[in-house]
This record gives C-alpha cells, sequence and structure tokens, in this order.
C-alpha cells in the first residue's frame, strides 16, 4: 500500500538558518503530494502541494519539488523564523477518486532565536 | 479557512462508555473524514464519507462506527471506548473533484480513563 516517510525530529534550528525536512513516497499510480503544518494546539493547515512530477509547490516561503525519479518531495527553506515552529507532515493523495490522505509520522521543528 | 466545527474540543470519559463526536462544515462539501493523531504515527484514517449515507472503512476502523445524515455533519462513534482510543481526532473535508486539498478542523482530544 501507499505510504510516506519523513525525517525523524525532533529537530533544532537557529533563527536564519537554512531547513530541509526530507519525505520520500511509496504509492503507486502518480500520487499528488502535500505538506501540511500543525503549529501548537491548533488543526493542520495546508502548507504547500504538488500535483504531478517536476511540480513546485510554494508558499511562506517554504518549498518542495515533486521528484518521480527519486519518489521524494523533500521541504526547504532558506532562511527560518522563530514563527516557523510547529509540526511539519508530508503527506500524499493516491488520485483514485476518494482522495484519502496517508501522512508521515510529522517532524517537531523548533527554531531558537 | 474552511468552514470546518468539532464537538466537543475536550472530552473525558471512563471505559466502556459510548462516545459521539461531531463535525460540522459549511462549504458544502462531498467528502468528509475522521483521522487519529498519535506521537509516532502521524495521522492515521479511521472512516471517511463520500456522500450523504455513503461512508467507507479507514486503516484503523475497528472499534469506530460513523453516520452522515445530512451533507454537513459526519459523526463519529466509539461505541464502547477504550483506553487505546485516547487521542486527538481531526476532521476534514474535500470538494471531491480530483487532487484536492482536505481542510482540518481543530481537533477533539479525547481521554479514556
Amino acid at each position: 500500500g501507499d505510504s510516506v516517510t519523513q525525517m525523524e525530529g525532533p529537530v533544532t534550528l537557529s533563527e536564519e538558518a537554512f531547513l530541509t525536512i526530507n519525505c520520500t513516497y511509496t504509492a503507486t499510480g502518480y500520487p499528488s503530494l502535500f505538506w501540511y503544518v500543525q503549529y501548537p494546539g491548533e488543526g493542520l493547515q495546508l502548507l504547500l502541494k504538488a500535483t504531478k512530477a517536476d511540480d513546485k509547490g510554494s508558499n511562506k516561503g517554504f518549498e518542495a519539488t515533486y521528484r518521480k525519479e527519486t519518489t521524494s518531495f523533500h521541504l526547504e527553506k532558506g532562511s527560518v523564523q522563530v514563527s516557523d515552529s510547529a509540526v511539519y507532515f508530508c503527506a500524499l493523495s493516491d488520485n483514485f477518486g476518494n482522495e484519502k490522505l496517508t501522512f508521515g509520522t510529522g517532524t517537531r521543528l523548533t527554531i531558537i532565536p | 479557512d474552511a468552514g470546518i466545527t468539532q464537538s466537543p474540543r475536550h472530552k473525558v470519559t471512563e471505559t466502556g462508555t459510548p462516545v459521539t463526536l461531531r463535525c460540522h462544515q459549511t462549504e458544502n462539501h462531498r467528502y468528509m473524514y475522521w483521522y487519529r493523531q498519535d506521537p509516532g504515527h502521524g495521522l492515521r484514517l479511521i472512516h471517511y464519507s463520500y456522500g450523504v449515507k455513503d461512508t467507507d472503512k479507514g486503516e484503523v476502523s475497528d472499534g469506530y462506527s460513523v453516520s452522515r445524515s445530512k451533507t454537513e455533519d459526519f459523526l463519529l462513534t466509539l461505541e464502547s471506548a477504550t483506553s487505546s482510543q485516547t487521542s486527538v481526532y481531526f476532521c476534514a473535508i474535500s470538494g471531491g473533484q480530483g487532487r484536492e486539498t482536505q481542510y482540518f478542523g481543530p481537533g477533539t482530544r479525547l481521554l479514556v480513563l
């Protein structure tokens, strides 16, 4: 079945550091890929998505590129801020009509001033 | 923000008692989902609905049932709560047109003693 493997956390970085959170997936067909973010005490919010190979999703300075050849969708940001502290989830949708999401286990990111 | 509310937001109950969680949406979206979030597991799909009275199981459906009698409401019932069902429960919705984003509610924190 479908699966998502993402970088184990927690990750702690200093403000303005470069961020990479790795995500790889296993799926049949051509899934859509997502990054969701969860701030403390809140639900999940969509951060960015990509629906086909080589697409780049971007939002709030975060980027991720859908790499079919390496089955990856790594999240990057050039300069993180304290406000980026949250839990980040990589997810895929198999696009077989029901749009179910399969999630990774989440990566907790803490940015220190 | 997508119009999704969950009730109650917090609940403490005892083992063996029935519990019903409610998800209400004002977006007229076709698909609705129930997930549970547990440390080390990310989010896992419990049940989902693809229309009024149309539901199907997710990967962790044992011990849970759902009902959807109106487009806007999706109920999750724990027939006889167990301590293993202590979790944070999230409802999500999507439009069902393919490759669409799921939008999440704020979550319900359930503690089964």
